[in-house]
């Protein structure tokens, strides 16, 4: 069974422009999450969808904005970049969202503002 | 916010020595798990133990946790060059009917051979 897949796996933007990354879950998953690492605040929640709906959102600003498909693949977008928005963007999926229900991560992609 | 905060930072061992790693949190929780990441690559998922559940083994993984505590601990055996990676917890505290993950920032294990 393939794994969760990110695209692309590095980025480079530049202040003000907008960025959009990919995540396909396992087939069959059903419920994605994301999470931004940095090496100053770790690895922080942004938000969690389950059939196309976000369930959770995390503390961040509304220029991080997403969205799930009918095929589960979801796509998050930053627009506005700025250079605190550097990060490593780590995609997960969860068959369920229930209780107990492991969660495997992609890759990541990297992304560098400039 | 950290939810789970991982002791040590860092660890350094050497080859087929035990690693112990610990992680204490604050809230009441569904349950804990712990990830190992690569050099700033992804998670990968090691062991998840619920909250009704006192310890749990994978392989040389033996994970621990008293709810009494809010506390884990994570136990690699004989270790190997290839478990150098950090390692953070995670927990589910789902009040809401769905997970969502808290992070600690993460134990750095160096195994040397």
């Amino acid at each position: 069974k393939a794994g969760v897949t990110q695209t692309p796996r590095y980025l480079i933007k530049t202040r003000g422009q907008q960025v959009t990354l990919s995540c396909s879950p396992i087939s069959g998953h059903r419920s994605v999450s994301w999470y931004q690492q940095t090496p100053g605040q770790g690895l922080q929640f942004l938000f969690e969808y389950f059939s196309e709906t976000q369930r959770n959102k995390g503390n961040f600003p509304g220029r991080f904005s997403g969205r799930q498909f009918s095929n589960s693949r979801s796509e998050m977008n930053v627009s506005t970049l700025e250079l605190g928005d550097s990060a490593l963007y780590l995609c997960a999926s969860s068959f369920s969202t229930g209780v107990n229900t492991e969660a495997f991560f992609g890759q990541g992609t990297r992304l560098t503002v400039v | 916010s950290q939810q789970g905060e991982e002791d040590p930072q860092a660890l350094s061992i050497q080859e087929g020595e035990n690693a112990t790693m610990n992680c204490s949190y604050k809230t009441s929780i569904n349950n804990l798990q712990w990830y190992r990441q690569n050099s700033g690559r992804g998670l990968v998922h090691l062991i998840l133990i619920r909250s009704n559940e006192r310890e749990k083994h994978s392989g040389r993984l033996r994970v621990t946790l008293d709810t009494s505590k809010k506390s884990s601990s994570l136990l690699i055996t004989a270790s190997r060059a290839a478990d150098t990676a950090s390692y953070f917890c995670a927990t589910d505290e789902g009040n809401s009917g769905y997970s969502t993950l808290t992070f600690g920032k993460g134990t750095m294990l160096l195994v040397s051979p």
